[in-house]
């Protein structure tokens, strides 16, 4: 299976800040990389495919990048509602998998 | 808007037999080109991808699982099933059932854009 590795695991941040969280596959993925945001007790909620486009209704302020092995998540501006768990996810090989997840939390 | 609900008991004994439903509504899961998949969330937080389901049938399974899993579709009620067998401690988890489709432009860029809220299952005596 494709690895999936997340970082940082978790970050403190401030309502404002200009937050990245990285991707990286244990092999070539093209831009198979999706990013998802999970609140807590919360099903994960899509936000951005294809490694940059963002899903309808997401907030400008989430972007995207990257391709092949390494990705990005940025938000730019952190509002109180963005302190949740953060999670990649490869679709280029079966079994699609996940990153372990990040968790941005309030300083 | 597609909504999704996730259905079963939440304790079944070690070595049992784990069944759950999923109830699709504002769309068809025989719909051409959507994938209607199981996932699983441990208490760790990790995600795994269990299998689905393509046009109420064709599963495809992750081959971790694939000797102990079943997934069905029955376009009758619009629902979908996980069977999961002989199951130990090592799979309590939330599991949440999710269309796995092509967002627009995405080409073949397949996502999980709707997911149920999840259940908890609690394998124990």
């Amino acid at each position: 299976d494709i690895q999936m590795t997340q970082s940082p695991s978790a970050l403190s941040a401030s309502v404002g800040d200009r937050v990245s969280i990285t991707c990286r596959a244990s092999q070539d993925i093209k831009t198979y990389l999706h990013w998802y945001q999970q609140r807590p007790g919360k099903a994960p909620n899509l936000l951005i495919y294809a490694a940059s486009r963002s899903q309808s209704g997401v907030p400008s302020r989430f972007s995207g990048s990257g391709s092949g092995t390494d990705f990005t998540l940025t938000i730019s501006g952190l509002q109180p509602e963005d302190f949740a768990t953060y999670y990649c996810q490869q679709s280029y090989y079966n079994p699609v998998t996940f990153g372990q997840g990040s968790r941005v939390e309030v300083k | 808007q597609v909504h999704l609900r996730e259905s079963g008991p939440g304790l079944v004994k070690p070595s049992q037999t784990l069944s759950l439903i999923c109830s699709v509504s504002g769309g068809s899961i025989s719909s051409d080109g959507d994938f209607w998949s199981w996932i699983r969330q441990y208490p760790g937080k990790g995600l795994e991808f269990i299998g689905n389901i393509y046009n109420t049938d064709d599963p495809y399974y992750n081959p971790s699982l694939k000797s102990r899993v079943t997934i069905s579709g029955d376009p009758s009620r619009n629902e979908f099933s996980l069977k999961m067998t002989s199951v130990t401690a090592a799979d309590t988890a939330v599991y949440y059932c999710a269309r796995r489709t092509l967002p627009s432009g995405s080409g073949s860029h397949y996502a999980f854009d709707s997911w149920g809220q999840g259940t908890l299952v609690t394998v124990s005596s």
